[in-house]
């Protein structure tokens, strides 16, 4: 089955700098893989996604990048502020697999003042 | 718009007794939906998720079971708690994995189980 690793599980950033996290799956047929942000004792909530037919994906101040060949995609967070502090989950899931992800193992976000 | 309920918010049992969490899904018709699980600090695991009425499948072998007796409706239950089973339980939906791919997940308030 689908396997994905996520790195680092601790990000430590100034405000104002860039946080990146990346994540590597194993299963070539993957062609979803949404991010999920995750505050102290709250549900995960989605970020933003991005869909194997596209290489690059922006909102605002948070974007994601995928690269099929290598497999592999990134989280990108610009202007990092005290608010972007939480756990951050990658995952991947593909088509005819009842919609299930595959979750990394988290990253915690700290971004100090 | 869909609304994900889950109750109860927190939940403190002895070992050895039963379980039961429910969630309830409002504003779709038809939807997926999943059991995790994310211990103290750690990642998510799926537990189970169900593409329809009576339709169960189950990740992880362990002593927790699920059912979904109306189309909205999902319940986590156990005959006979364990201290391995406390943890945040989170349920989710999405709409049906059709031709387009992949959709959304979308995750409830979740419950948080302490078993003593």
């Amino acid at each position: 089955g689908e396997n994905v690793e996520q790195h680092p599980s601790t990000l430590s950033v100034q405000e104002g700098d860039s946080a990146v996290i990346k994540c590597t799956y194993s299963d070539s047929a993957s062609n979803y893989f949404p991010w999920y942000k995750q505050e102290l004792g709250k549900r995960p909530q989605l970020i933003i996604d991005i869909r194997s037919n596209v290489g690059e994906k922006k909102d605002q101040r948070i974007a994601v990048t995928l690269n099929k060949t290598a497999k592999h995609f990134s989280l990108h967070i610009t202007e990092t502020q005290p608010e972007d502090s939480a756990v951050y989950f990658c995952a991947a899931a593909l088509t005819g697999g009842g919609n299930k992800l595959t979750f990394g193992t988290g990253t915690q976000l700290k971004v100090e003042l | 718009s869909q609304t994900i309920h889950q109750w109860p918010a927190t939940l403190v049992q002895p070992v050895g007794s039963p379980l039961s969490l429910e969630c309830t899904v409002e504003g779709t018709s038809n939807p997926n939906l999943y059991w995790y699980r994310q211990a103290a600090g750690r990642g998510l695991q799926l537990l189970f998720y169900s593409v329809g009425i009576g339709q169960i499948s189950s990740e992880v072998p362990q002593n927790l079971s699920a059912s979904r007796p109306q189309d909205r409706q999902f319940i986590l239950s156990s005959k006979k708690l364990l201290l391995s089973d406390s943890g945040f339980y989170l349920c989710a939906w999405s709409v049906p994995d059709q031709a387009g791919g992949p959709h959304e997940q979308y995750f409830g308030p979740g419950t948080r189980l302490t078993v003593t």
